[in-house]
Parts: C-alpha cells; structure tokens; sequence
C-alpha cells in the first residue's frame, strides 16, 4: 500500500529548529519527486520544499537559508529540517508524492499531515 | 513567480446542478495545471493534471479544460460529497509550482 505518514510536529517557541519527517511505504522515496506543502490554519496550500529528480532540491523563498529537504533511502524518509521558526511558520505541513512518472507534475499521493505551531 | 488566480471565491450550489470554477495564470502555462480537492481537517486529493486528464479513481462528474492561461474545473451533477474547497497549482516552471488561493463550493 502507498503511504506517507509525517510526524515531528509541536509546539516551538520562534527562533528554535523542529525536524519533520516523512516515513514513506509501498514506493521509493528516491525513485518520485516528493514536495513539502503547509496549510496555515484557515488559509490555502502553500509551497514549501521539493526533492526531485533523484537528488535535486528547490525551496520556495519563504524556506530559503531556513529549511532544508533531505531523504534517507535506508529508512525510506523524507525529511524538512526547520530552522529560524517564525509565528508565520505555524501551519500543517503535509508530504506529498509527485505523479508517476517522475517529471514535472501534480501530486497524487498526500500524508495527513503534521501542525508546527510556533508561538511564545 | 506565475500568480494562480481562482474565482469565484465561494461558489453557492444546489445539490444536482452544476459548478464551474475558474483558475487563471499569470502567464501562459500551456496545459500544465492541476485541481484538487479538500475537505475540511482531511488532506488535499488529486482530481485533474495536465488540464484535462483525471486522476486515478475521479469520477466522470469531475472535468477539467482549458490551455494557456484560463482554466476551468467542471463538476457536474453536484454531490453531497463534492462540497469542499478546490486548488488549482500550476507546474510551467519546475521545479517552482504554485497553488491558487482556493474556490469554496457550498451548498446553496
């Protein structure tokens, strides 16, 4: 079965660092193109991160210098490592799959998601 | 960055007709936009990629057209089950993509 379950969501105070992680099954985290998405409560899906290609990364310029998307094929995980956290950084972050086969595209496979919630 | 620009944002609907929502690009995109669909507190689903084709497991009721820079999600015979709030995301410029900011389909 295809499955992506996220965890490492919390509650952090601004400036501090979180790491998401992405535990995929059914496929190969290396052989799709996989992209962070977040939801601010309320709000519409946003852009955050994707691996592509096999070993590319591209950030939206929100996450530029503060977040950073890795994978590791032994424990077939995604990972958004989250630094500098500001309170406009509170949202759910969702992992999600591009369609097969890898190329530009939508995406077709979604976690449930995970809330970051950053406040004082 | 292409600007995805959805409208209407709140479509008023009675069950059993049909709602047309609009997405726009900044530019032109040729045929590479995706819809989807989200419920509230659940997950977004793939409904329609490249403008037209369906996901896997879409029913018929879900359409998608356009090319360039309008696009239009068509969802005809309106079921209890569709009343959700719709994305389009546009892929022109991989590895940059992004979302419009969500048409809300209520029930009338």
């Amino acid at each position: 079965e295809v499955r992506l379950v996220e965890t490492g969501g919390g509650l952090i105070q601004p400036g501090e660092s979180l790491r998401l992680s992405c535990i995929v099954s059914g496929f190969s985290v290396n052989s799709y193109n996989m992209t962070w998405v977040r939801q601010a409560p309320g709000k519409g899906l946003e852009r955050v991160s994707l691996f592509y290609n096999g070993a590319k990364t591209h950030n939206a310029d929100s996450a530029k210098g503060r977040f950073i998307i890795s994978w590791d094929d032994s424990k077939n995980t995604l990972y958004l490592q989250l630094s500098a956290l500001r309170v406009e950084d509170t949202a759910v972050y969702f992992c999600a799959r591009g369609r097969p086969p890898p190329g530009p595209g939508a995406f077709d496979v979604w976690g449930q998601g995970t809330m970051v919630t950053v406040s004082s | 960055e292409i600007v995805m620009t959805q409208s209407p944002a709140t479509l008023s609907v009675s069950p059993g007709e049909t709602a047309t929502l609009s997405c726009r690009a900044s530019q032109t995109i040729w045929r590479s936009v995706a819809w989807y669909q989200q419920k509230p507190g659940q997950t977004p689903r793939l409904l329609i990629y490249d403008a037209s084709t369906r996901a896997t497991g879409i029913p018929a009721r879900f359409s998608g057209s356009g090319f360039g820079t309008e696009f239009t999600l068509t969802i005809s015979s309106l079921q209890s089950d569709d009343f959700a709030i719709y994305y389009c995301q546009h892929y022109k410029d991989w590895p940059s993509y992004t979302f419009g900011q969500g048409t809300k389909v209520e029930i009338k």
